[in-house]
């Protein structure tokens, strides 16, 4: 079966530091992708980042990176120059494409933010 | 339109009566989500529609629970005699076929209490 584990709860930052969350999953999957999502208060799911499976290069967007180590099956988020508008809940999730690409999530990891 | 969109944002129910939410996706996508997001049990999914059908209603928690797509646009999920376990929040989710087929754009969410 396929699961996906955040270890950590929460997380806090200092404000311009630099962050990484952390995501493992299991899966007997050979091609996959992977999603770190941002809820805020507002509830609104927000994508931040993905990455397929087939892809060694990890993927970046500005602030947000990824390091994904598929023989290990982690893959983790950093976040750098914190900013006080990523305070968030961030969500890991995996989709494959026989499953009709339905989200399989982790528990969440709470960010607070340090001014 | 421009994004998803879920209404009502918050409804507020007595036990036993029934309560219908709405989901409008983006337009053009033909896929579309719903999710569960409660305290207890994190986020799961609770249908799958490709147009007006659904082939993956897997996870709908009771007989209760039903949802419809009209037009191969708005969905509505319709939960019947509410429980209070019920109470959570209900996110939908759109996405498009072709290219960036995988990712998933989720709307506010609506998010029901059940007194």
């Amino acid at each position: 079966a396929q699961t996906v584990t955040q270890s950590q709860p929460e997380m806090s930052v200092q404000e311009a530091e630099t962050v990484t969350l952390s995501c493992t999953y299991d899966t007997s999957e050979s091609d996959y992708y992977l999603f770190w999502y941002k809820q805020p208060p507002s509830r609104q799911m927000i994508l931040v980042i993905r990455q397929e499976a087939y892809k060694q290069q990890n993927a970046t967007e500005n602030r947000f990176s990824v390091n994904f180590q598929k023989a290990a099956k982690s893959f983790s988020l950093k976040i750098s120059d914190s900013q006080l508008g990523d305070a968030a809940m961030y969500f890991c999730a995996y989709s494959f494409m026989d499953s009709n690409y339905q989200l399989i999530w982790g528990a969440g990891t709470k960010l607070i933010i340090k001014p | 339109g421009a994004g998803v969109s879920q209404s009502p944002s918050n409804k507020v129910t007595e036990k036993g009566k029934d309560v219908e939410l709405r989901c409008d996706p983006i337009s053009g996508h033909t896929a579309l989500y719903w999710y569960r997001q409660s305290l207890g049990q994190g986020l799961e999914f609770l249908i799958y529609f490709q147009g007006n059908s659904a082939p993956d209603k897997s996870g709908l928690p009771s007989d209760r629970f039903s949802a419809e797509r009209t037009g191969g646009s708005v969905s509505t999920l319709t939960i019947q005699r509410t429980q209070q376990e019920d109470s959570a929040v209900y996110l939908c989710a759109s996405r498009a076929m072709g290219q960036l087929q995988e990712t998933q754009y989720f709307g506010p969410g609506t998010r029901l209490l059940v007194l």
